[in-house]
């Protein structure tokens, strides 16, 4: 079935630091993907919603500067974290839409596990 | 108001016991619906579509009634492994096809 690898799984950083993930769709061409976070006992909020080839959507209250979003190609999509801090610690999952398969259930990633110390 | 809304939980039945969990959605032009479980610490994973006619998968059959924008899940015999968290999610496509998701009840099946 199709799958979505996301990259890392968990990361430990500074704060002030950035931190990119990674989003890819490993059997399909997805020319949308989703970010979403998730804080403890929350459900997940969309961040933004990342096109092949132009500018992501970010939903209200997302600083677009913040969370840079790249979606360079059919297959991956990147999310950085610039200059995290400890209030950015979060669960940060991406799903991706099979552009084959139109409306289908979404595909998610295995989400990253983001703590800023 | 939030755009979808689930049961508060979290619901501790005893194995074996039929649950529902409800859901209520606030956009009329919504045109997909399901059900998502999320274990501790792990990303959502499609447990069913919603279709309007109903649908059965085994245990677990989902109900959708548009007139109402309302959505259930009842899963019978429930099993230990069913403890998790079910996630409401509504597909609205002019947004985008974006994924609204419910806050999730949490179940909890003891023995």
């Amino acid at each position: 079935g199709a799958v979505v690898s996301q990259h890392p799984s968990w990361v430990i950083c500074k704060s002030g630091t950035s931190v990119k993930i990674e989003c890819r769709s490993l059997d399909f061409q997805a020319t949308t993907m989703f970010w979403y976070r998730q804080f403890p006992k929350q459900s997940l909020m969309l961040m933004a919603t990342s096109n092949e080839g132009s500018k992501a959507t970010y939903e209200q209250g997302v600083e677009k500067d913040k969370f840079l979003i790249n979606h360079a190609s059919l297959t991956l999509s990147t999310l950085t974290v610039t200059s995290a801090h400890p209030e950015d610690s979060s669960f940060y999952i991406c799903s991706a839409m099979d552009r084959d398969k139109g409306n289908s259930p979404l595909h998610f990633g295995n989400g990253t596990r983001l703590t800023v110390t | 108001r939030k755009e979808v809304e689930q049961d508060p939980g979290p619901f501790n039945v005893p194995e074996g016991a039929t649950v529902a969990f409800n859901c209520t959605y606030s956009n009329s032009a919504s045109q997909s619906f399901f059900w998502y479980r999320q274990d501790c610490r792990k990303e959502p994973k499609l447990l069913m579509s919603v279709y309007s006619s109903g649908n059965e998968d085994g245990r677990f059959t989902a109900q959708l009634n548009r007139a109402s924008q309302y959505i259930s899940l009842l899963i019978r015999d429930s099993k230990l492994s069913d403890s998790a968290t079910y996630l409401c999610v509504v597909n609205t496509y002019n947004q985008g096809g974006k994924l609204i998701f419910g806050q999730g009840t949490e179940l909890s099946v003891k023995p």
